[in-house]
């Protein structure tokens, strides 16, 4: 079985740049999560969404940060100017939202360096 | 506001015997609890997890253990083994509006030494 489906896998760009990252879905998955990882902050939720609809962007940290998920199986994080604070790994994470408890199940990241 | 904690940043054990990693939180509305296990450059991989009607999960190797009058708990490895080395994150989640919304804890490296 595929599972959460990240790219591109590293990303290095200038500050000023608009940086997109992807990510994949597990199929069949209804929730979507986007993370990011640093060491001052460890793991914090950014956005999610159910069945494509955002429900709390509470953790996006500026207006510069923008999400979306036009389908079931596609979601975008963008930067709209980088800065290089937002240096991180970013994960994205699905999961299935029933009746039961379901743990959400991670990609591998996206590792962003911005200069 | 550190709501989920892991005050352990570092682990070791022998190969063969018990790791036990412990976590507490200090929102009382969470009740379905997670841990992850991660490898440098992946993602976290969940392991096992446990609500709060619950005191204790086993999985295997693994066995989660719930203490909610102390906030508390804990992930028991039985035996250690050197692909255990990683970093062992818990997670919380409450209920109602926040569902899906999981709180994290700082994470702590274990270290099995054959």
């Amino acid at each position: 079985d595929a599972g959460v489906i990240q790219s591109p896998r590293h990303e290095v760009t200038e500050m000023g740049q608009e940086v997109t990252l992807r990510c994949k879905p597990i199929s069949g998955h209804n929730s979507l999560f986007w993370y990011r990882q640093t060491m001052m902050r460890g793991l914090e939720l950014l956005i999610y969404f159910n069945n494509n609809v955002p429900i709390d962007d509470s953790g996006m940290p500026e207006d510069r940060f923008s999400a979306k998920m036009p389908n079931a199986s596609f979601s975008t994080l963008k930067i709209q100017p980088s800065e290089p604070r937002d240096s991180a790994v970013y994960f994205c994470a699905s999961s299935y939202r029933g009746n039961s408890n379901q743990p959400q199940h991670f990609g591998d990241g996206t590792r962003l360096s911005i200069l | 506001d550190q709501q989920v904690k892991q005050n352990s940043p570092s682990l070791s054990v022998q190969e063969g015997r018990i790791s036990i990693l412990n976590c507490d939180y200090t929102n009382s509305m969470f009740d379905y609890f997670l841990w992850y296990k991660k490898y440098p450059a992946e993602g976290p991989t969940f392991l096992i997890s446990i609500s709060s009607i619950k005191d204790k999960n086993e999985d295997g190797r693994f066995t989660v253990f719930l203490n909610k009058s102390a906030k508390h708990l804990s992930l028991h490895i039985v035996p250690s083994q050197p692909g255990d080395s990683a970093v062992y994150f818990c997670a919380a989640r409450a209920g109602g509006t926040s569902y899906g919304k999981l709180t994290f804890g700082q994470g702590t490296i274990l270290t099995v030494h054959p």
